[in-house]
């Protein structure tokens, strides 16, 4: 499998607290994303990065922030953590593909976060 | 009208059976179609890719329809093992957005 670890795995944290979740790879792969999934909603992207420093929004980005300063390390912050925001964390990494717009996603284990 | 739709099942499938199931998407820029599979609390797996004439990768057949907007995943002689919730993605740019999955139970 491709090398890519998130990290905590685990966290349980309250309401208004700063958290921030790791995802790391060890592919060179230059495209990473986080996705958030909820019971009803799937698999919603919340941000993506397409280079060092080069990051868009998802479709759920209000409350969350990310930065990339290197080419394997995708953090995802939320700066004050809401009851809305527990939820189950993936991050994925892919490098495109020879057809353009194809992007095979591989993802991490999966970081579950609890907001008390 | 939701990117990327999917009926969420759950299909209750005897074993050896045959099942199909079908995802629609909107947005007709897509540029590229695929299959995943989730275990219960597990991360998704690339499945299959989707190509415009349609693939087969032992029991597994995908087909794309442009026209239609849909693209379709056929299992044969479903297994116990194929127990799982199938994600439809669909590529657009550098975005890839996911269907909320259709739930397949295989029974013995």
């Amino acid at each position: 499998d491709a090398g890519i670890t998130q990290s905590p795995r685990h966290k349980v944290t309250e309401t208004g607290t700063p958290v921030t979740l790791r995802c790391h790879q060890t592919e060179n792969h230059r495209y990473m994303y986080w996705y958030r999934q909820d019971p009803g909603h799937g698999l919603r992207l919340i941000h993506y990065s397409y280079g060092v420093k080069d990051t868009d929004k998802g479709e759920v980005s209000d409350g969350y922030s990310v930065s990339r300063s290197k080419t394997e390390d995708f953090l995802l912050t939320l700066e004050s953590a809401t009851s809305s925001q527990t939820s189950v964390y993936f991050c994925a990494i892919s490098e495109r593909q020879v057809s353009p717009g194809a992007n095979v996603l591989t993802f991490g284990a999966g970081s579950r976060l609890t907001v008390l | 009208r939701k990117e990327v739709e999917q009926d969420p099942g759950p299909f209750n499938v005897p074993e050896g059976a045959t099942v199909a199931f079908n995802c629609t998407y909107s947005n007709s820029a897509s540029q590229s179609f695929f299959w995943y599979r989730q275990d219960c609390r597990k991360e998704p797996k690339l499945l299959m890719s989707v190509y415009s004439s349609g693939n087969e990768d032992g029991r597994f057949t995908a087909q794309l329809n442009r026209a239609s907007q849909y693209i379709s995943l056929l299992i044969r002689d479903s297994k116990l093992s194929d127990s799982a919730t199938f994600l439809c993605v669909v590529n657009i740019r550098d975005k890839i957005i996911f269907g909320k999955g259709t739930r397949l139970h295989i029974l013995p």
